[in-house]
């Protein structure tokens, strides 16, 4: 069975202070792992995709990368609107369909 | 703003009840996704249609059901319900469907309460 699971459940930084998120993953066939993320009662909001180990995409403050076995999310220097659960989802094949499955997240709160 | 609509964004209902929740695709996509988030269990997936065809199911319930219409709206009908299906209702759509890991773009969601 597929599974994501994501760490910390939750991080509390200071403005400007850089750290990463982490995303673990045990799937058969994966072919692509994607970033989003989610501000409370809203959905989730499109950020990366990752197709294969190596690879790495930037978005302002935010800079995902893949390995065999897990992604990290690192966010540099944060600000308080990058407050928010940051959502891993890998994307799997199933029957004739494909389907996302989800890690619970990682809550981060961003202080001034 | 994803371009995924849903209707209502809240609704709530007694146990025993039929529900049914609304989702537009954003315009070109044929691939619609059905998702559950409780606050134990997380963005489940629920079920796949792409341009009117069922594709794939994952934990749905037997007591709920899903179409795709040929306009590519489709509808999530909950019946029966119970109190443990409580949750927001997520619906996200896809320009394709395969091996492809095309992007999927969510909704604002249904929030489901059952008393």
């Amino acid at each position: 069975e597929d599974q994501v699971t994501q760490s910390p459940e939750a991080l509390r930084l200071q403005e400007g202070e850089s750290s990463s998120l982490n995303c673990s993953y045990t799937v058969s066939g994966l072919r692509g792992l994607f970033w989003y993320r989610q501000d409370p009662g809203k959905g989730p909001e499109f950020l990366f995709t990752l197709y294969s180990a190596g690879e790495e995409k930037e978005k302002e403050r935010l800079k995902a990368t893949l390995t065999k076995k897990e992604s990290f999310l690192h966010i540099t220097a944060p600000k308080p609107e990058d407050s928010a659960t940051y959502l891993c989802a890998v994307h799997t094949i199933t029957g004739g369909g494909n389907k996302l499955t989800f890690g619970t997240g990682t809550q981060l709160k961003v202080e001034l | 703003d994803s371009g995924v609509t849903q209707t209502p964004k809240h609704l709530i209902t007694a146990t025993g009840q039929r529900v049914t929740l609304r989702c537009s695709p954003r315009s070109g996509d044929l691939s619609v996704y059905w998702y559950q988030q409780s606050l134990d269990q997380g963005l489940q997936f629920l079920i796949q249609y792409y341009n009117g065809e069922e594709r794939a199911k994952g934990n749905i319930l037997e007591r709920f059901s899903a179409q795709q219409f040929p306009d590519l709206h489709s509808e999530l009908n909950l019946s029966s319900l119970e109190l443990g299906d409580s949750a927001l209702y997520f619906c996200a759509s896809s320009v394709g469907i395969g091996d492809r890991p095309y992007e999927q773009y969510f909704g604002p969601g249904t929030r489901l309460t059952v008393t």
